[in-house]
C-alpha cells in the first residue's frame, strides 16, 4: 500500500510555543489529506481536511487560528498548533486518500506533549 | 457524535481463542475498514470491505458487513499474544470527501 509519513514522530514542547507537524505523502500524489486527533484511550477525531492549493476545512469545534494547516505541494502537508497548552497535548495522525477516495493510508502518528 | 460504535469496548481471550469484534454505523456508507493500533502507535490497515460486498478473509481475519443492519464484524481466530491491540472500525461515508469516521474502538488483550 501507499507510503504516509509524519515528521516529528514524537514532540516536547512547553506552554506557549508553536510546534510544526509535517505529513508527506511518499509514494503518491495527495490533492487531500486529512488530520485527525487522537487522546488517551479514545478513537481518532477528524480534525480537517488539507487541501492542495486551497483553504483548509475545519470539522465543528476545531480552532481554524489555533491549528492551521498548510498544503504546500502535492505530497506535503504541515499541521501546526499555535500557542500549545497542556490540553493540545494528544497523537496527530494523518491520511492520505488513493485516486478515487477507496483507501485511506495513515501516517505513523506524532505524539505532542505540551508541558 | 461518532459514526461507529464498537462492541465489546474491551475483550480478553486465551492465546488460541477465536476475538469477534462488532461495528454498528448511522448512515450509508461506501466501504468500511478495519484497523489496528498498538499503544501508542499509528494505525495499520486491515481490510477494506466495499458496500456491495458481505465477506472478506485475509489470513485469520474474517470481516463481514450487513448493510440491512449497518453493522460489521471483525473475527481474528486463532488469536496470538501479538494480536493484542485496540481495533476501529472506520467508515467513509461519502466518496468523493474521503473522510474517514472511526468507531470508539474494541480493545484487545490476548493472554499467552
Amino acid at each position: 500500500g501507499a507510503v504516509v509519513s509524519q515528521h516529528p514522530s514524537w514532540v516536547i514542547c512547553k506552554s506557549g510555543t508553536s510546534v510544526k507537524i509535517e505529513c508527506r505523502s511518499l509514494d503518491f500524489q495527495a490533492t487531500t489529506m486529512f488530520w485527525y486527533r487522537q487522546f488517551p484511550k479514545q478513537s481518532l477525531m477528524l480534525m480537517a481536511t488539507s487541501n492542495e492549493g486551497s483553504k483548509a476545512t475545519y470539522e465543528q469545534g476545531v480552532e481554524k487560528d489555533k491549528f492551521l494547516i498548510n498544503h504546500a505541494s502535492l505530497t506535503l502537508s504541515t499541521l501546526t498548533v499555535t500557542s500549545a497548552h497542556p490540553e493540545d497535548s494528544s497523537f496527530y495522525i494523518c491520511s492520505g486518500p488513493t485516486s478515487g477516495y477507496n483507501e485511506q493510508f495513515f501516517g505513523p502518528g506524532t505524539r505532542l506533549t505540551v508541558l | 457524535s461518532q459514526q461507529g460504535e464498537e462492541d465489546p469496548q474491551a475483550l480478553s481471550i486465551q492465546e488460541g481463542e477465536n476475538a469477534t469484534m462488532n461495528c454498528s454505523y448511522k448512515t450509508s456508507i461506501n466501504n468500511l475498514q478495519w484497523y489496528r493500533q498498538n499503544s501508542g502507535r499509528g494505525l495499520v490497515h486491515l481490510i477494506l470491505i466495499r458496500s456491495n460486498e458481505r465477506e472478506k478473509h485475509s489470513g485469520r481475519l474474517r470481516v463481514t458487513l450487513d448493510t440491512s443492519k449497518k453493522s460489521s464484524s471483525l473475527l481474528i481466530t486463532a488469536s496470538r499474544a501479538a494480536d493484542t491491540a485496540s481495533y476501529f472500525c472506520a467508515t467513509d461515508v461519502n466518496t468523493n470527501a474521503g473522510k474517514s469516521t472511526f468507531g470508539d474502538g474494541t480493545t484487545l488483550t490476548v493472554k499467552p
